[in-house]
């Protein structure tokens, strides 16, 4: 199975600043037929579902700020805030889909207002 | 609008058996598959499964093999979750999410979750 590391477990940062939130596989995710990595990322606010900002690990979602932005290949991946809000206090996960299943998930990363 | 519209709350005693149900629509069922996660109180995401509503495969976390099952019925857009012989630790949130129809795929769409309590 492919784990899935997240660094660092929480972080604080001040309003207006930049979160960077890290991810590493035990394990490539890249597929090398249409070199997309198959990583995505997710918020989770409490009491809410995930919701899905960033898949093939670089592509933002509908609707998802342009603030968030994710960037990485093969085995480490990166999640960037580049100027957080107040609406941005959440935990976050980063979650591989490649090839065969478990399709597994980070253990999460909080992120709180400094 | 796609929606994933999951039954509600459980409460289970230890040994007891629950079956989850995740009702879809907006899209074309058939056309995808049905991830299935769980999050026990104050923890992260769990991956538990998936079945494809495409052609029926599915693949399950080996540390719940033999425990879970994972169906569909078509014709009313439905996905459903068993658990079996439960305990204490199965207390989570069950999430439904949309996945891909045969392979592994992102969720971008995701059920409300349903609360499994498991106590005696």
């Amino acid at each position: 199975d492919i784990v899935m590391t997240q660094s660092p477990d929480s972080l604080a940062v001040s309003l207006g600043e930049r979160a960077t939130i890290y991810c590493k596989s035990s394990q490539t995710v890249l597929y090398s037929s249409n070199n997309k990595n198959s990583l995505a990322w997710y918020q989770q606010k409490p009491g809410q579902p995930p919701k899905l900002l960033i898949y093939w690990a670089s592509t933002r979602d509908s609707g998802v700020p342009d603030r968030f932005s994710g960037s990485g290949s093969g085995t480490d991946f990166t999640l960037t805030i580049s100027s957080l809000q107040a609406e941005d206090v959440a935990v976050y996960y980063c979650q591989q889909y490649y090839s065969t299943p478990p399709w597994t998930f980070g253990q999460g990363t909080k992120v709180e207002i400094k | 609008q796609v929606q994933l519209v999951q039954s509600g709350a459980e409460v289970k005693k230890p040994g007891a058996s629950v079956k989850v149900s995740c009702k879809a629509s907006g899209f074309s069922f058939t056309s995808y598959g049905v991830t299935w996660v769980r999050q026990a109180p104050g923890q992260g995401l769990e991956w538990m499964g998936w079945i494809s509503a495409y052609n029926g495969n599915t693949n399950y976390a080996q540390k719940l093999q033999g425990r879970v099952t994972m169906t569909t019925d078509t014709s009313t857009s439905t996905a459903y979750l068993e658990l079996r012989s439960l305990r204490s630790d199965d207390t989570a949130v069950y999430y439904c999410a949309r996945g891909g129809p045969t392979s592994g795929s992102y969720s971008p769409y995701w059920g409300q979750g349903t609360l499994v309590t498991v106590s005696s």
